[in-house]
This record gives C-alpha cells, structure tokens and sequence, in this order.
C-alpha cells in the first residue's frame, strides 16, 4: 500500500542554519509523482514542488533544494540559510498511476513543524 | 492567480446541527477535494469530485456527503455534527493530471 512518511514532528533551529526535511515513500507504482506542501501559520497549503518518478535530478529553487532518491525511497527538502519566514508546517506527498485518475488522488505524510528563531 | 475560497474561517456549531462549508475555485478546475487535518494525522481526504455531480469516497467519508452542482463549488456537509467532527477542513482543486493540488485557507469547525 502507499504510504509517505516524515519521521521529523518539530524541527527547531536559528536563522541562517541549514534544515533538512525527510519525506520516505512507499509505493508498489513504478510511476508516480512527489510534492512538497508549505502550510504557514495563516492555514493555506502552498504547492512548492512536483516530481516525477523518472527524473532523479536534485532541483534547486533559491534557498530550498530537493534530493529525490529511488534507491532509498526518499524525497528529502533542504532549506539553506534558513529565514524566520520559512517557519511552518511542510508536508510530503505522494500520488500513484499512469492515468489523469490517479494521479489526482494525493497521500499526505503527518507533516514536520519547522520552526525557525531569530 | 489561482484563488480557492472557502465560506468561513472560523464556525462554531451545536451537536446535531446540520453544517455546511462551501468551497468555491475560479480556476476551472475539473476536480475538487475535501480533506480535514487533525494534528498528528496529517491531512485525510473526506470526498472528492472529478466533474459536476461526480463524486467519490476519499478515506474517511462516514458522517459527511457533499454536493457539486457547478464547477466552481463543491459543498461539504455534516448531516449531524458530532463533536469528533471538529477539526480544519481544507478544500482544494486541481486540473487532471497534473496532480498538484491549490488549497483554500481553510475552515476550523468546532462542534460543541
């Protein structure tokens, strides 16, 4: 069965430090897609990354980076030189299937608070 | 700009009333998505609907139904608000196939 996993609850540090947030999923599809969600403390979660199951390649979008690994199940979110905005709740998500179907139907982690102090 | 709206922010109902949320998206998505998130659970999918008046069962559908009669809006009800029914509802949309999702600011519904 699928199933994601963010084995981090609260992820505390100061400003400027690096944090890495681990996401590891299970799935038996050999296609599927990988998101990360940001949820700030105003409620609304915002898409931040979509990823397909055959392009292994690292992305960078400024400060924040993802490494997505098959070998090892992962889809880990690195934020360099964190900022006190970057203080929320990141959540991790799978979807699975080749067809418009199911690639519509996401399967949340439980979330990691991260919180980032001055 | 892609924009989902949801009816209220905050609601506060009685056990055994009947409560609505409205969700509503102006981005003509195809398919619309309710979820509720409880702290430790992460977000669950209540229903979704992939067309007008289409609907499925997500993971934790007892006690809810929802109604889609315009493309733009898809209702969330509570036939008979239980107080294990408080929580944030999240409603979402997405265009098919493209997998992800734009989410509304929420509902936190306390039932009392």
């Amino acid at each position: 069965a699928q199933k994601v996993t963010q084995a981090q609850t609260e992820i505390s540090v100061v400003e400027k430090e690096d944090v890495t947030l681990d996401c590891v999923y299970e799935t038996r599809d050999t296609t599927y897609y990988l998101f990360w969600y940001k949820q700030p403390p105003s409620g609304e979660l915002v898409f931040l990354i979509r990823r397909n199951s055959f392009d292994e390649q690292n992305e960078i979008s400024g400060r924040y980076s993802w490494n997505f690994q098959k070998s090892t199940s992962s889809f880990n979110f690195t934020i360099t030189a964190s900022q006190v905005v970057d203080s929320a709740v990141y959540f991790c998500a799978l979807s699975e299937g080749v067809d418009a179907y199911n690639t519509d139907k996401l399967i949340f982690g439980t979330g990691t608070r991260l919180q980032v102090f001055p | 700009d892609v924009k989902v709206t949801q009816s209220s922010r905050y609601l506060v109902k009685r056990t055994g009333e009947k409560v609505f949320l409205e969700c509503v998206q102006d981005m003509d998505h195809e398919n619309m998505f309710w979820y509720r998130q409880d702290p430790g659970l992460g977000l669950r999918l209540i229903y979704f609907s992939y067309d007008v008046k289409m609907k499925e069962k997500g993971d934790i559908p007892e006690g809810y139904s929802v109604s889609r009669e315009k493309k733009e809006r898809f209702s969330l009800i509570l036939e008979s608000a239980s107080t294990n029914q408080t929580s944030m509802y999240l409603c979402a949309s997405s265009t098919p196939g493209r997998g992800e999702q734009y989410f509304g600011p929420g509902t936190r519904l306390t039932v009392t």
